[in-house]
């Protein structure tokens, strides 16, 4: 079975301060992780995705997160915050590249990012 | 293209009574999924259909939701004699082929009081 934890319901930086939003998993196969972005009252936005290529991947906005299979963990970060960054972020994880063969991309419970100016 | 598209955004019903969303994928996506996110969690899977077909479905899913996908266009969500913990944001989602991105819409809010 595969899980998704995410340390810090709620993360708060001031602008313009590294970002570093944690993302630790489970499986019992090679992983695809993926991080998500949501605004307010808005869906969910794929900010980059892990799929066994580079282990540093890059995304939208600045962001980017490792892959690090010895601590099973995939944090995303942001050298210096933004205050359009604020909003809920979320890891994922699935057993297939696009997380859809089966319908199973399986999401922690999210951590909210806040900007102080 | 307008991206994935739902409606309403927002019901608000009293328990018992049934309710039906609806979600219009991006054109010529074939694969459509359907979540629910209750508050302070993370989306989780209900089901999903490739074309017609609707090919999982998770036990969250009970007896009282049913989804369709008629001719593999738009999908329903229907979930009968609401009850309170069903109150929840309902997101669909679609994808073009195995390997695609899933792109989400912005989601159906619903209060069951």
């Amino acid at each position: 079975a595969q899980s998704v934890t995410q340390l810090g319901s709620h993360v708060s930086v001031s602008e313009g301060a590294l970002v570093l939003l944690r993302c630790n998993y489970s499986s019992s196969v090679p992983p695809y992780l993926f991080w998500y972005v949501q605004y307010p009252n808005q869906g969910l936005q794929l900010l980059l995705k892990y799929t066994s290529a580079a282990t540093l991947v890059k995304g939208i906005n600045g962001f980017e997160a490792e892959f690090k299979k010895s601590e099973t963990s995939f944090h995303l970060t942001k050298p210096s915050a933004h205050m359009s960054d604020a909003a809920e972020y979320f890891c994922a994880v699935s057993d297939t590249p696009d997380g859809g063969s089966q319908g199973n991309l399986i999401f922690g419970k999210g951590t909210k990012l806040s900007v102080k100016p | 293209d307008t991206g994935v598209s739902q409606d309403p955004r927002h019901k608000i019903t009293k328990r018992g009574q049934n309710v039906t969303f609806r979600c219009d994928p991006i054109s010529e996506h074939n694969r459509l999924y359907w979540y629910r996110q209750t508050l302070g969690q993370g989306p989780e899977f209900l089901t999903y259909f490739q074309n017609e077909a609707q090919l999982e479905k998770s036990r969250l899913l009970s007896d009282r939701f049913s989804a369709e996908r008629p001719k593999g266009s738009f999908s329903t969500l229907e979930i009968q004699r609401t009850e309170q913990g069903d109150s929840a944001m309902y997101l669909c989602a679609s994808s073009l082929e195995l390997g695609a991105e899933q792109y989400f819409g912005p989601g159906t809010r619903l209060t069951v009081t």
